[in-house]
């Protein structure tokens, strides 16, 4: 099955500094997401970015998708303390029954 | 809003016991999963279910099995547990959409 790599594995930023991680896959996918994942919690979906799709913004967020590359990055701007946490990609096959190939995770710390 | 519940947030047993974990969810999703998650080894697939009764194997099922025997309740069963089987267990569903909704997780320790 195919499977996220998130690059690199630790961020350690400034709160108002801009975070960006990268995320390579292997295979033709229908979509790519990003989840966050708070210290010793359950995962929260953050954005979907469709395969048709180049980049996509949520709020302080900013996805972009190269097919071509097979890679993704999450953006995250203006970084505050309360998104210290941990960001995992995630891919979602074609055809698949709605199963997801998670990356490793990236952990992102912000500094006050 | 979707809410997925785990019966216990922390659990601690013994090798050999047998192991139930418990998962709700609240909104009608036909697909439900169980994953593993280990430092370095990211979240990876246990089993999932996309319907009342029916489960597919994950990537590693081995030394579980499940049940889903109503819509909304899934659940992990370790027959006989191991120490290896030390872990945070997650569980999370999702309709058509892809978007997968996770509950709070469910960290065992076996000794």
């Amino acid at each position: 099955s195919q499977q996220g790599e998130e690059d690199p594995q630790a961020l350690s930023i400034q709160e108002g500094e801009n975070a960006t991680m990268n995320c390579s896959y292997k295979t033709s996918i229908n979509n790519l997401q990003w989840y966050r994942q708070n210290s010793g919690r359950g995962l929260v979906h953050l954005i979907l970015i469709r395969s048709n799709e180049r980049e996509k913004h949520s709020g302080r967020l900013r996805v972009t998708l190269d097919t071509s590359k097979k890679s993704s990055s999450l953006l995250i701007t203006a970084s505050r303390a309360a998104d210290t946490a941990s960001y995992f990609c995630a891919t979602a096959a074609y055809y698949g029954n709605n199963r997801l190939a998670f990356g490793k995770g990236n952990q992102v710390v912000v500094i006050p | 809003d979707v809410k997925v519940t785990q019966s216990s947030r922390y659990l601690v047993k013994r090798t050999g016991e047998k192991v139930f974990l418990e998962c709700v969810q609240d909104m009608d999703h036909e697909n439900m999963f169980w994953y593993r998650q280990d430092p370095g080894l990211g979240l990876r697939l246990i089993y999932f279910s996309y319907d009342v009764k029916m489960k597919e194997k994950g990537d590693i099922p081995e030394g579980y099995s499940v049940s889903r025997e109503k819509k909304e309740r899934f659940s992990l069963i370790l027959e006989s547990a191991s120490t290896n089987q030390t872990s945070m267990y997650l569980c999370a569903s999702t309709s058509d959409t892809y978007e997968q909704y996770f509950g709070p997780g469910t960290r065992l320790t076996v000794t």
